[in-house]
């Protein structure tokens, strides 16, 4: 069984700054086959990015991921105040299929 | 409109039954792969289960496996779980997710808004 562990736990940032959240397997992910969410307080998960570095539909392009293997980030420049949000990270193992999400970022505004 | 509809949640004692349905509109459900996710409060995200577009197989976290059954009804095109045997540990908010199998991976395009199942005595 492949764990995500993403750090850090949380991030204490202010509009307009950098973020760049992390998210290591425990083995290589299969393909780098790699998403991450957000989800903001009370609301549902949205698919921000798939296959490590893909951008979901409607995403902003302040928003990107890389890696592979077993170290992927996530990346958002400059801050804006809808950003502050939990993120998680997520990946499929084929045999048996599962799929496992890392126990999420949390973005909050200092 | 696109849209993914849970219902069926409640409070429950532990050791009793619920089933839940997720009620799919505007795109075509019996193409999809479907899953179920749940969050337990204030806690992250845990898959349960994966039923295949056509319901030829399922599959199950560890966590539920041989309690949790989803299966479902693309004439109706609504998806299910049922749950026996529920356990305080079980309390979570449970989505519904419409699965992509693509170039790119293995993800989650498409989610409800959940439906709370409370066990508790």
């Amino acid at each position: 069984e492949i764990v995500l562990t993403q750090s850090p736990g949380t991030m204490s940032l202010s509009p307009g700054e950098g973020a760049t959240l992390s998210c290591r397997a425990s083995q290589s992910v299969t393909s780098d086959y790699l998403a991450w969410y957000q989800q903001k307080p009370g609301q549902v998960p949205r698919l921000l990015m798939y296959g490590a570095s893909r951008r979901a539909t409607g995403v902003p392009d302040r928003f990107s991921g890389s890696g592979s293997g077993t170290e992927f980030t996530l990346t958002i420049t400059r801050l804006e105040p809808e950003d502050f949000a939990v993120y998680y990270c997520q990946q499929y193992d084929p045999s048996p299929p599962t799929w496992t999400f890392g126990q999420g970022t949390k973005v909050e505004s200092k | 409109q696109v849209q993914l509809v849970e219902s069926g949640g409640g409070v429950v004692q532990p050791g009793t039954s619920l089933r839940l349905s997720c009620a799919a509109s505007g795109f075509r459900f019996s193409s999809y792969a479907m899953h179920w996710v749940r969050q337990a409060p204030g806690q992250g995200l845990e898959w349960v289960a994966i039923i295949w577009y056509d319901g030829s197989y399922e599959s199950y976290a560890d966590s539920v496996k041989g309690r949790f059954t989803v299966s479902r009804d693309n004439s109706k095109n609504t998806l299910y779980v049922q749950m026996n045997s529920l356990r305080a540990e079980d309390t979570a908010v449970y989505y519904c997710a419409r699965g992509i199998y693509g170039d790119y991976g293995r993800y989650f395009d498409l989610w409800g808004r959940g439906t709370l199942v409370s066990v508790s005595s």
